[in-house]
């Protein structure tokens, strides 16, 4: 059974640092992976997906990398702003037509 | 991508009411979902939704706690039966994207306070 899960829980940095989040799964036999951005109390806005084929995703200045033997994915912040301050979650799709599997999440604070 | 609309956008209800949650989606899907997000924690899958078929509930939700309706391909709605404390929670709707892809598309959640 897929399981994911987010390192670390919850993080804070100075506005402009550049940031790491990671993700890891423990079945490297997936569809898709995908980065959602969650502000409190909201719905989840899709960040990032990354099919199975695919080592990596950019959108402005978020990277996300996916290492499937290794059972990774790591989202990349660059220029981290104080409007980055969210809830990031991973979710892995096993297979296709498999419903996603959820990590915990990481919330992040950037501090003006 | 989808656009999805979810109304209410939170409520607070008491011990034993329901309550009925509509998401419209901005274009034709075959397949709805249902999350629950508790305080603190991250999504569960409730159901999933089909176009003229009975909802497919997951292991540890039941249609008579949370019964489904899917009328047609654009609209669903998620009843929360006999609602108790517990089921204060952020309920979210969800479709996968046009294209093939299978990127999932979130709508704003609704946010229910049960006293």
């Amino acid at each position: 059974k897929q399981e994911v899960t987010q390192i670390p829980a919850a993080l804070s940095v100075p506005e402009g640092e550049n940031l790491v989040l990671n993700c890891s799964f423990t079945d490297s036999a997936i569809y898709n992976l995908q980065w959602f951005r969650q502000d409190p109390g909201k719905g989840l806005t899709s960040l990032l997906l990354i099919q199975s084929s695919q080592r990596e995703q950019t959108s402005g200045r978020l990277n996300a990398s996916l290492d499937k033997s290794s059972g990774r994915s790591t989202l990349y912040i660059a220029a981290s702003q104080p409007g980055d301050s969210a809830t990031y979650l991973c979710a892995v799709r096993p297979g296709y037509g498999q419903n996603f599997v959820f990590g915990p999440g990481t919330r992040l604070s950037v501090l003006p | 991508s989808a656009v999805i609309s979810q109304k209410p956008s939170r409520d607070i209800c008491q011990r034993g009411t329901s309550l009925t949650i509509q998401c419209q989606v901005d274009s034709q899907v075959t397949m709805m979902f249902w999350y629950r997000q508790q305080p603190g924690q991250s999504l569960t899958l409730i159901a999933t939704a089909n176009q003229g078929s009975e909802a497919t509930y997951e292991s540890g939700f039941v249609i008579d706690k949370f019964p489904i309706s899917r009328p047609n391909l654009t609209f669903s709605t998620l009843t929360v039966s006999n609602m108790s404390p517990e089921d204060s929670s952020i309920y979210l709707c969800s479709v996968e994207g046009t294209g093939n892809t299978g990127e999932l598309f979130f709508g704003e959640g609704s946010r229910l306070t049960v006293l």
